[in-house]
């Protein structure tokens, strides 16, 4: 049973540099969300993929961030010019919708650390 | 503003006995109500679910409870083991298909 991959596990970068971050869905699944953890808090909601159209995108995801999923499959997380304030675990989930329970699955997150 | 609200970050249970974790929310579009929980180095795994048209919802030794009156929910687990030692999330959304908000999380702390 494969589950949601995340690559890198962790990213080590400088201020100013760009980072892409990749995620594997569960093969079947068409939703395809990406969420941001930073100490002490919860997840919280970035964006989200039906297929390969994105349909939702949170405020928090400033003009330096860009996601893609362009085949409906997989999807990169680009964070362009990074800040300190990026600093933080980024999590990757999918589910099948419709169906009777919204279960999104998690990957294990990209830790990002900007120096 | 955090709609989804945990204020207890960690609690500890003897083993055996019940842990109880609570949570609040203030928006009323809410329809759906989730429990994730934890590990280090993990991604949240899904735990359980209720609908708004519920108040109570049982899997085992997990339940959760609505009161939509008080906008609160919780997570009885009965009985408390060590491996349920974690981080617990309450999560919300306004229906099944829609983004999920999640609280700060609970650490959950099962002693021996």
């Amino acid at each position: 049973d494969t589950g949601v991959s995340q690559n890198p596990r962790h990213k080590i970068t400088k201020r100013g540099q760009n980072v892409t971050f990749r995620c594997d869905p569960i093969s079947e699944h068409n939703r395809l969300y990406w969420y941001r953890q930073t100490l002490g808090q919860g997840p919280e909601f970035l964006t989200y993929f039906q297929n390969e159209a994105q349909l939702e995108k949170s405020r928090l995801l400033s003009d330096r961030f860009s996601a893609e999923r362009p085949k409906g499959s997989f999807s990169t997380l680009e964070i362009q010019r990074t800040e300190q304030g990026d600093s933080a675990m980024y999590l990757c989930a999918s589910s099948l919708v419709p169906r009777l329970w919204n279960e999104q699955f998690f990957g294990p997150g990209t830790r990002l650390t900007v120096l | 503003d955090q709609q989804v609200k945990q204020n207890s970050p960690s609690l500890s249970v003897q083993e055996g006995r019940i842990s109880i974790l609570n949570c609040d929310y203030t928006n009323s579009m809410f329809d759906y109500f989730l429990w994730y929980k934890k590990y280090p180095a993990e991604g949240p795994t899904f735990l359980i679910s209720i609908s708004s048209i519920k108040d109570k919802n049982e899997d085992g030794r997990f339940t959760v409870f609505l009161n939509k009156s008080a906008k609160h929910l919780s997570l009885h687990i009965v009985p408390s083991q060590p491996g349920d030692s974690a981080v617990y999330f309450c999560a919300a959304s306004r229906n099944r298909d829609d983004k999920i908000i999640f609280g700060k999380g609970t650490r959950l702390h099962i002693l021996p």
